[in-house]
């Protein structure tokens, strides 16, 4: 297996335009999950999903982002409008089981700047 | 609040020697805690499960130690090598309310083994 596949690797972009980050999970995974990480902050959940249905989002920072996942092998997190403070690096993670009793497989990540 | 804190941003130690590194967490009641290395530009991976009532897991050169009355794990890489140089994150997986089945990253410790 590939593993998990992000697109793009790398974003630069102007403050105010809209991003859109990319991600296939491992096949036969049933749960995504979507997390930022900064400096500052580490490693933040922002959203995960469970069968392609959004089970908790309550770490997604405001409602200039948004996540979807119109079927198993596909998910966007989208940043409309984007701000220089939304600059971190995007992980997508897939697992089999849940994470608390299986392993997650983080993708490479988007590394984001927001000029 | 909760927290999880590790113990230090950076720990250098010498080839052969064991690497010790902790992780510390509060108002928290985790089900699980999991181990995750992370390489620069590259995305977490996996390395040990421990559950909350296990007090020892152990695999190859690694050892994780898990205590719920401290609220703390320990883990060990002994005869460590210039390839174990990398950031170690620890993750506590909820047991309840808003944290169940979630994994909660702490910011992680660098380690460099020196040759």
């Amino acid at each position: 297996d590939a593993g998990v596949i992000q697109s793009p690797r790398h974003e630069v972009t102007e403050m105010g335009q809209e991003v859109t980050l990319r991600c296939k999970p491992i096949s036969g995974h049933d749960y995504l999950f979507w997390y930022r990480q900064t400096m500052m902050r580490g490693l933040e959940l922002l959203i995960y999903f469970n069968n392609n249905v959004p089970i908790d989002d309550s770490g997604m920072p405001e409602d200039r982002f948004s996540a979807k996942m119109p079927n198993a092998s596909f998910s966007t997190l989208k940043i409309q409008p984007s701000e220089p403070r939304d600059s971190a690096v995007y992980f997508c993670a897939s697992s089999f089981l849940s994470g608390s009793t299986d392993t997650q497989y983080f993708g490479p990540g988007t590394r984001l700047t927001v000029l | 609040s909760q927290k999880i804190e590790q113990n230090s941003e950076a720990l250098n130690i010498q080839e052969g020697k064991t690497a010790t590194l902790t992780c510390n967490y509060t108002n928290y009641s985790p089900a699980y805690l999991q181990w995750y290395r992370q390489d620069p530009g590259r995305g977490p991976v996996f390395l040990l499960l421990i559950r909350e009532n296990e007090k020892e897991k152990r695999k190859e050169r690694l050892k994780v130690t898990f205590d719920t009355t401290l609220k703390q794990s320990l883990f060990h890489i002994t005869a460590s090598q210039p390839a174990d140089s990398a950031t170690y994150l620890c993750a506590l997986v909820g047991a309840g309310g808003t944290s169940y089945g979630k994994l909660t990253f702490g910011q992680g410790t660098i380690l460099t083994v020196h040759p």
